[in-house]
């Protein structure tokens, strides 16, 4: 067990509707990063946030957003969903930058 | 432009013997590098880092190696184990880097 903890595990949704992901980093974590995995691809880095504030910005589009609450968990929302948004996503945390972060069990999208 | 290449998308190795998995960055100002392990269905668990002011770092049955003049890592697993099969990902990072760049990652078999 990572101690990072997304929710929900799957989610199945139609074409044009909105969902949210959410995660809660390891006790004591400031950063947080999503990525994002497509089919048998590798992982792309989405965006990061280091105690509430936006970090960087990797290849997230402009329909998907995330914030990092006070109490340090984060959400990524996506809008408008196309088929082409079913992925896997995962959350990560690490305690400072630069250092190992540790990934969540990740959030199984499925856009029919 | 990929950063961050594996160029091998599998490897197979018999239990017992050496799996060398290898990595190489476009990018030289990456100075902190990262393996990951990832099973199916898991997200990818942390397995070994090394910084740039090293050439080798040593976990157990894990070691990897950094040639920064090649811009290439290696992770070396002795003795490999059925256990080990799984998808291996490469990550790095600049100084103070906002985030980890993955590579594609190689699918690692040991056959018994």
């Amino acid at each position: 067990d990572s101690g990072v903890t997304q929710t929900p595990k799957h989610l199945i949704t139609a074409t044009g509707q909105r969902v949210t992901l959410r995660c809660s980093p390891r006790s004591g974590d400031l950063s947080v990063y999503w990525y994002q995995q497509s089919l048998d691809q590798g992982l792309q880095f989405l965006i990061q946030y280091y105690n509430g504030e936006e970090r960087a910005k990797g290849n997230i589009l402009e329909r998907f957003s995330a914030q990092q609450f006070p109490d340090l968990h984060s959400e990524l929302n996506l809008s408008s969903l196309e088929l082409g948004d079913s992925a896997l996503y995962f959350c990560a945390s690490s305690s400072t930058v630069n250092t190992e972060a540790f990934f969540g069990q990740g959030t199984r999208l499925t856009v029919v | 432009d990929q950063q961050v290449k594996q160029n091998s998308p599998s490897l197979s190795v018999q239990e017992g013997r050496i799996s060398i998995l290898n990595c190489d960055y476009t990018n030289s100002m990456f100075d902190y590098f990262l393996w990951y392990k990832k099973y199916p269905a898991e997200g990818p668990t942390f397995l070994i880092s090394i910084s740039s002011i090293k050439d080798k770092n040593e976990d157990g049955r894990f070691t990897v190696f950094l040639n920064k003049s090649a811009k290439h890592l290696s992770l070396h697993i002795v003795p490999s184990q059925p256990g080990d099969s799984a998808v291996y990902f490469c990550a790095a990072s600049e100084p103070y880097g906002q985030n980890f760049v993955f590579g594609p990652g190689t699918r690692l078999s040991v056959l018994p």
